[in-house]
């Protein structure tokens, strides 16, 4: 089945500075690569996604890539703020039984420091 | 537009006991995904409900087992509780239970299997 591997485990930047967190994936046909950012005490927040039929996507300060050849996705943060502290999970979309099962990576913990 | 409710926040059962969790979608949506995250790690897919019927299912034992109503609403039954059940449990949203659906997350119930 899907396995997705996500890098690294935790992450700390200066307010201002760019994060980079990295997933790849094993199974060819999953098609959909979500990001979520979850607070504490709260479930996870989709902040953006990509299909595979898509290279790269941007909002605003938060951009996703897609290499299908090498099976592995990125996350790009710009210019980060406090609020964007929390936990980032990656997460990859396989079909099985015909249902959307989303695989996640093992989450990335941000600290942006003031 | 009412996003995605889960009830309860928490609770606190022994082992052996059985506990029903309880899951309203978001307005408009027709699938419901139950996920399991354990402390520090990300979610893992339990199964999925679509119109109804359950239309997937991760590798989890039978004593988990769900249902969904005709509004859509889901309920995640937990039989015979062991401590490692102990972990967030997660209902997501989505319309038409396809792969590249967008799933939308409740904010989580905290099981806790003393």
């Amino acid at each position: 089945g899907e396995n997705v591997e996500q890098h690294p485990s935790t992450l700390s930047v200066q307010e201002g500075d760019s994060a980079v967190i990295k997933c790849t994936y094993s199974d060819s046909a999953s098609n959909y690569f979500p990001w979520y950012k979850q607070e504490l005490g709260k479930g996870p927040q989709l902040i953006i996604d990509i299909r595979s039929n898509v290279g790269e996507k941007k909002d605003q300060r938060i951009a996703v890539t897609l290499n299908k050849t090498a099976k592995h996705f990125s996350l790009h943060i710009t210019e980060t703020q406090p609020e964007d502290s929390a936990v980032y999970f990656c997460a990859a979309s396989p079909l099985i039984q015909g249902a959307q099962k989303l695989v996640f990576g093992q989450g990335t913990r941000l600290t942006i420091n003031p | 537009e009412t996003g995605v409710t889960q009830s309860p926040t928490h609770l606190i059962k022994t082992r052996g006991q059985q506990v029903t969790l309880r899951c309203s979608s978001q307005s408009g949506h027709n699938t419901v995904s139950w996920y399991q995250q354990a402390l520090g790690q990300g979610p893992q897919f339990i199964f999925q409900y679509y119109r109804e019927e359950e239309n997937g299912r991760g590798n989890f034992p039978p004593r988990f087992s769900g249902l969904q109503f005709p509004n859509y609403s889901s309920e995640l039954n937990v039989n015979a509780l062991e401590l490692d059940d102990s972990a967030l449990y997660l209902c997501a949203s989505s319309v038409g239970g396809r792969a590249s659906d967008e799933q939308f997350f409740g904010p989580g119930t905290r099981l806790t299997v003393l």
